[in-house]
């Protein structure tokens, strides 16, 4: 079974760097033709599409988000990770990553919370 | 890119029908059949319910089923149990190659 397990500090100064990393367990990063994601949701509110990528290094990215954003992937530990600079308190939410299969969703991880606060 | 329009929320008594609206435009949803529903439970993360418009994932109870006319997919519950109160959240593929989520919906057992 695949399991995904988010990583990385709950807490960001304003106007620094959220770096988070997503490790992939029960199955290889560089199998099939899925895309690894991140998708975030503020406290009490909706989900939020950051961005997508495969494991040869396509992106995509949530135009809203995109001059802000990077996602890379690293095959060799079998992770990828995202990075969101010039943070404010709007970013603060749980990030999940995730594994896209086609148009959708097939496996999540837990959620970690981040906090933008001085 | 706009997010797709969900009702706030939906009720309904135990056993009944219901049924939740996902509007979006002509380069998203009226587009491609490329439409997903999520679940999720209050701290937890969301689970894949449907996908491509009308696909029920392995595991995901019959009760759920998906449908689509023009720019508005639906979600309809059947035979609504204590155990589908949840937040539903709908996602579609756009014509920018990005994704986009809905709303969100609440989901009352009365």
């Amino acid at each position: 079974q695949l399991q995904l397990q988010e990583s990385g500090p709950g807490l960001v100064k304003p106007s620094e760097t959220l770096s988070l990393t997503c490790t992939v367990s029960g199955g290889s990063i560089s199998s099939g033709t899925y895309f690894w994601g991140w998708i975030r949701q503020p406290p009490g509110k909706g989900l939020d599409w950051i961005g997508s990528i495969s494991y040869d290094g396509r992106s995509y990215y949530n135009p809203s988000l995109k001059s802000r954003v990077t996602i890379s992937v690293d095959t060799s530990k079998n992770q990828f990770s995202l990075n969101l600079s010039s943070v404010t308190a709007a970013d603060t939410a749980v990030h999940y990553c995730a594994r896209r299969r086609g148009s959708y969703v097939e496996y999540w991880g837990q959620g970690t919370l981040v906090t933008v606060s001085s | 890119q706009s997010a797709l329009t969900q009702p706030a929320s939906v009720s309904g008594s135990p056993g009944q029908s219901i049924t939740i609206s996902c509007t979006g435009t002509s380069s998203d949803v009226g587009r491609y059949n490329y439409v997903s529903w999520y679940q999720q439970h209050p701290g937890k993360a969301p689970k894949l319910m449907i996908y491509e418009v009308t696909n029920r994932p392995s595991g995901v109870s019959n009760r759920f089923s998906g449908s689509k006319s023009g720019n508005t997919a639906s979600l309809t519950i059947s035979g609504l149990q204590a155990e589908d109160e949840a937040d539903y959240y709908c996602s579609s593929y756009t014509s920018s190659s990005t994704y986009v989520f809905g709303t969100g919906t609440k989901v009352t057992v009365l």
